[in-house]
C-alpha cells in the first residue's frame, strides 16, 4: 500500500532550468493538490486537480505549470528555477467530498543556485 | 484576508500531562477544520476533522474541540508519551475540494 508517491526525493537545480516533480497516488482518489512549505511561511496550496484533465490554481501558482492526464499521476514543472522556489513539496491526494482528509507524500527537498 | 495562527514557540512538557495546542483563525467561517501531524522530514499525517455543528471530537487519547464564537480550535493530547514528539499543524477548507489553509505549526516536545 504505497499511498502517495514523490520523486525525485531530493534535487538541486541551477537558476534557470527546468524539471518535473512527479507524484503518483495508488488510491483512486480524485482530488489531488501541490503545497510548498517554507521555514516561516507554513504549507501554500500551488494547483490541484478535481480529476484527471481538470487543473486550478492555488495562492502561488507563478512558475509552476501541472497537468493531469490520468487519475494517479498529477506531476509540477518548474519552467525556469528561480532560488525563490527552493522549498521542500508536498503533494496530497483525497477522495472526492469536501472534508476529504488529506494524503500527503513526504516531499522532495528543492534547492536552487 | 484569511488567517490562521497557530502558536509559534514550542511546547515543552512531561511525559504523562496533557498538551493543549491552539488554533486561532479570523476573516473566515470554516466548515470543518482539521488536524494533522508532521515529524522531521516526512509529509504531515491526518489526524482528525472537526465540523462547524460539532464543539468536540475524539479519538483515543485526542481531543479537539471547535468554537465557531471565538474562532478558536484546541487540540489536547492526553497523558503524553515522548512518541508524540512533532510538529502539529491545523487547516481550515479553503474552496472545498479539499484545498486547505494550513496554519504554521506547534512544535511539541515531550520529555521522559
Amino acid at each position: 500500500n504505497a499511498g502517495v508517491t514523490q520523486t525525485p526525493k531530493f534535487q538541486v537545480l541551477k537558476t534557470g532550468q527546468s524539471m518535473t516533480l512527479q507524484c503518483a497516488q495508488d488510491m483512486n482518489h480524485e482530488y489531488m493538490s501541490w503545497y510548498r512549505q517554507d521555514p516561516g511561511m507554513g504549507l501554500r496550496l500551488i494547483h490541484y486537480s478535481v480529476g484527471a484533465g481538470i487543473t486550478d490554481q492555488g495562492e502561488v501558482p507563478n512558475g509552476y505549470n501541472v497537468s493531469r492526464s490520468t487519475t494517479e499521476d498529477f506531476p509540477l514543472r518548474l519552467l525556469s528555477a528561480a532560488p525563490s522556489q527552493t522549498s521542500v513539496y508536498f503533494c496530497a491526494s483525497s477522495s472526492r467530498g469536501k472534508s476529504s482528509p488529506l494524503h500527503f507524500g513526504n516531499g522532495t527537498r528543492l534547492t536552487v543556485t | 484576508s484569511q488567517k490562521i495562527e497557530q502558536n509559534s514557540e514550542a511546547l515543552n512538557i512531561q511525559e504523562g500531562k496533557t498538551a493543549t495546542l491552539t488554533c486561532n483563525y479570523t476573516n473566515y467561517s470554516p466548515a470543518y477544520l482539521q488536524w494533522y501531524r508532521q515529524d522531521p522530514g516526512r509529509g504531515p499525517v491526518f489526524l482528525l476533522l472537526i465540523r462547524e455543528n460539532e464543539k468536540e471530537k475524539r479519538k483515543e487519547r485526542l481531543k479537539v474541540t471547535f468554537d465557531t464564537t471565538l474562532k478558536q480550535s484546541l487540540f489536547h493530547i492526553t497523558a503524553s508519551q515522548p512518541a508524540d514528539s512533532a510538529t502539529y499543524l491545523c487547516a481550515l477548507d479553503k474552496k472545498g475540494y479539499s484545498t486547505l489553509t494550513f496554519g504554521k505549526g506547534t512544535m511539541l516536545l515531550v520529555s521522559p
